[in-house]
C-alpha cells in the first residue's frame, strides 16, 4: 500500500461546478501538509498548505482530518484554467511523499 | 527573484550510457532535493541535501545514481550506466530550511528519455 493515495481520476466538470478531491495517507506520524498543482508538462506549484483548522484562498478550501488520515481539497466555481493535476503532499520529518496525483479537466 | 535552474531542459541518450543533470535552488535556500517523476506518476523523492550535507537519500538507486552539492549551492546528479526504466523527468527544488512546514520551489526539470 502507498503512504499517500489519490484517486487519480480524471474528473471532468463543466466551468462554475464545484469538485472535491481526497487524499489518505498511512503514517499517523506525518507532520505537515500540502496540495501542489502541476500543469501538463510543467513542474509541480504549491497551491496550499492545509491545517488542522481547514484553510481557504478564494475558490479553494483544504482541510484536513487527522482522525481519519485524509485531507482535502475543494475547489468551487471551477474555471477552465483549473485544468491540472493536483498533487496531495505529506511531510514525515525529513522525508517528503507525493501522491500520485488527480488529473481535473475543467470544460467549456 | 530567480528561481530554481536546471539544464539541460531534454536529454536523449542510449542504455548503457551516463548522463548529469545540474542544478541552481534559488539563492539562500539551504536544502536541495532531487525528484525523478515517471510519466502518470507522482514526484518521488531521490536525495535531499542540507547544505552540502545529505539528509536523506534512501531512495536513491546508488548502484547507478549519484549526487553532489559541493559547496552547499549548485548540484549535480548522475546516473552511470542508464536504463531504459530511468526515462522520466528529473526535478530539482529548493527550500529555505530543513523545517516541515518550508514550501518546495521546483525547477522546470530535465526530461530524460533511455533508447
Amino acid at each position: 500500500r502507498k503512504e499517500v493515495e489519490q484517486d487519480p481520476g480524471p474528473f471532468n466538470v463543466p466551468e462554475g461546478a464545484t469538485v472535491a478531491f481526497n487524499c489518505t495517507y498511512s503514517n499517523s506520524a506525518s507532520q505537515s501538509f500540502f496540495w501542489y498543482r502541476q500543469d501538463c508538462r510543467k513542474e509541480p506549484k504549491l497551491l496550499m498548505s492545509v491545517y488542522s483548522s481547514g484553510n481557504e484562498d478564494g475558490r479553494f478550501t483544504a482541510q484536513l482530518n487527522r482522525a481519519s488520515q485524509y485531507i482535502s481539497l475543494l475547489i468551487r466555481d471551477s474555471k477552465l484554467s483549473d485544468s491540472a493535476t493536483y498533487l496531495c503532499v505529506v511531510k514525515r520529518g525529513f522525508k517528503t511523499i507525493f501522491g500520485a496525483g488527480t488529473r481535473l479537466f475543467v470544460k467549456a | 527573484e530567480a528561481g530554481v535552474a536546471q539544464s539541460p531542459r531534454y536529454k536523449i541518450i542510449e542504455k548503457r550510457q551516463s548522463v548529469a543533470f545540474w542544478c541552481n535552488p534559488i539563492s539562500g535556500h539551504a536544502t536541495l532535493y532531487w525528484y525523478q517523476q515517471i510519466l502518470g506518476q507522482g514526484p518521488k523523492l531521490l536525495i535531499q541535501f542540507q547544505n552540502n550535507g545529505v539528509v536523506d537519500d534512501s531512495q536513491l538507486p546508488k548502484d547507478r545514481f549519484s549526487a553532489e552539492r559541493l559547496k552547499g549551492v549548485d548540484s549535480t546528479l548522475k546516473i552511470q550506466p542508464a536504463k531504459l526504466e530511468d526515462s522520466a523527468v528529473y526535478l530539482c527544488a529548493s527550500s529555505l530550511e530543513l523545517s516541515a512546514g518550508d514550501t518546495q520551489y521546483f525547477g522546470p526539470g530535465t526530461r530524460l528519455t533511455v533508447l
